[in-house]
């Protein structure tokens, strides 16, 4: 059964102050980590997908790594507004659906 | 951009009830998801479906059922309402493989009372 660690469970961080979120997984055979973002009252946004370990992807201030046992989600000089939910999830297996598995989420806070 | 629409944001309803959650998406996805949400247990497959007319339960199916007659259109079915099935339900969508991610609806937050 895939399964999914996410840590910390909440971060509060100052603006300007970076550090990273990490997610630890076990999958078999694995075909894709994803990185979310979820707001208040909202659903899940789509970040980015790695497949491999040693891939590395960005988006303004956040990066995403991943080696063969976790992922991490580095938030560089973060703002107010990267306040959120970040949900890690996999997906591994032979099925023929794309279903994820999800972690519980880091809650974000950056305070001015 | 795709949308993925849940027809209510919220609903109250009561103990034994049948409740219908509606899922409509705009772009041809061929797959189709329904999540529940709830603290500290993240998000927990119900069902999901490849394809019209085709289903596959998740990790929690019991006490709910889905139906699939367009491809547009996934509908979440609770058969007899029960205060554990209050929560944040989640209906997600994607092409293919997934590798560009689920597109996520914004939610129902069901309270079963």
């Amino acid at each position: 059964e895939d399964q999914v660690t996410q840590s910390p469970e909440a971060l509060r961080l100052q603006e300007g102050e970076s550090s990273s979120l990490n997610c630890s997984y076990t999958v078999s055979g694995l075909r894709g980590l994803f990185w979310y973002r979820q707001d208040p009252g909202k659903g899940p946004e789509f970040l980015f997908t790695l497949y491999s370990a040693g891939e590395e992807k960005e988006k303004e201030r956040l990066k995403a790594t991943l080696t063969k046992k976790e992922s991490f989600l580095h938030i560089t000089a973060p703002k107010p507004e990267d306040s959120a939910t970040y949900l890690c999830a996999v997906r591994g297996g032979t099925g023929t659906a794309s279903k994820l598995t999800f972690g519980t989420g880091t809650r974000l806070q950056v305070t001015l | 951009d795709v949308k993925v629409t849940q027809s209510s944001r919220y609903l109250v309803k009561r103990t034994g009830e049948k409740v219908f959650l509606e899922c409509v998406q705009d772009m041809d996805h061929e797959n189709m998801f329904w999540y529940r949400q709830d603290p500290g247990l993240g998000l927990r497959l119900i069902y999901f479906s490849y394809d019209v007319k085709m289903k596959e339960k998740g990790d929690i199916p019991e006490g709910y059922s889905v139906s699939r007659e367009k491809k547009e259109r996934f509908s979440l079915i609770l058969e007899s309402a029960s205060t554990n099935q209050t929560s944040m339900y989640l209906c997600a969508s994607s092409f293919g493989q997934g590798s560009y991610g689920y597109t996520f609806g914004s939610g129902t937050r069901l309270t079963v009372v």
